[in-house]
């Protein structure tokens, strides 16, 4: 059965910082897929980025960068020069099998950036 | 832009009532999910829906059930709801080609008395 940690439950950081939120992940698929969603303080959660099982190249958008590890079976989230606006929970999520796109979900990191 | 919709953003009922949660999206998405958000657990999934009334259970479907009569809308209905029903529901689309994102309403806070 899949699985997703994100053993950081909560992370507090002074504007500026960089921080990384963790991502661990289990499962038997060959193929699947990875995410990462941010819930502001609204509600909604944002799709922020997708990464497939065959591509295990860094991802760089602005101040957001993610490094995927296969071989630790890792999806890690960091934050450059962190802001207040990005103080939200952060989700990592993992595609199930059987299809219609369902995601398992980790149990999110609470980020606080503090001026 | 991809929009979708849920009725309330809190709403408050009592034990043994029946509640309906609606959700509407406007993108022409097969696919439809409901989740609830508790602390410390995440997402879990509660039904999904592939195609207008088609349906699958998720992780926690006891005590919910939904309708999809029409693409884009998607009922969760909880049949008497109880206290231990009080969380946040958060509804979901995406496409039906495999992989996409699936994109979320504003959640509804349900507080069951």
């Amino acid at each position: 059965a899949q699985k997703v940690t994100q053993a950081q439950t909560e992370i507090s950081v002074v504007e500026k910082e960089d921080v990384t939120l963790d991502c661990v992940y289990e499962t038997r698929d060959t193929t699947y897929y990875l995410f990462w969603y941010k819930q502001p303080p609204s509600g909604e959660l944002v799709f922020l980025i997708r990464r497939n099982s065959f591509d295990e190249q860094n991802e760089i958008s602005g101040r957001y960068s993610w490094n995927f590890q296969k071989s630790t079976s890792s999806f890690n989230f960091t934050i450059t020069a962190s802001q207040v606006v990005d103080s939200a929970v952060y989700f990592c999520a993992l595609t199930r099998g059987g299809g219609g796109n369902k995601l398992t979900f980790g149990t999110g990191t609470q980020l606080k950036v503090e001026l | 832009d991809v929009k979708v919709t849920q009725s309330s953003r809190y709403l408050v009922k009592r034990t043994g009532e029946k509640v309906f949660l609606e959700c509407v999206q406007d993108m022409d998405h097969e696919n439809m999910f409901w989740y609830r958000q508790d602390p410390g657990l995440g997402l879990r999934l509660i039904y999904f829906s592939y195609d207008v009334k088609m349906k699958e259970k998720g992780d926690i479907p006891e005590g919910y059930s939904v309708s999809r009569e029409k693409k884009e809308r998607f009922s969760l209905i909880l049949e008497s709801a109880s206290t231990n029903q009080t969380s946040m529901y958060l509804c979901a689309s995406s496409l039906g080609t495999l992989h996409q994102p699936q994109h979320f309403g504003d959640g509804t806070r349900l507080s069951i008395l």
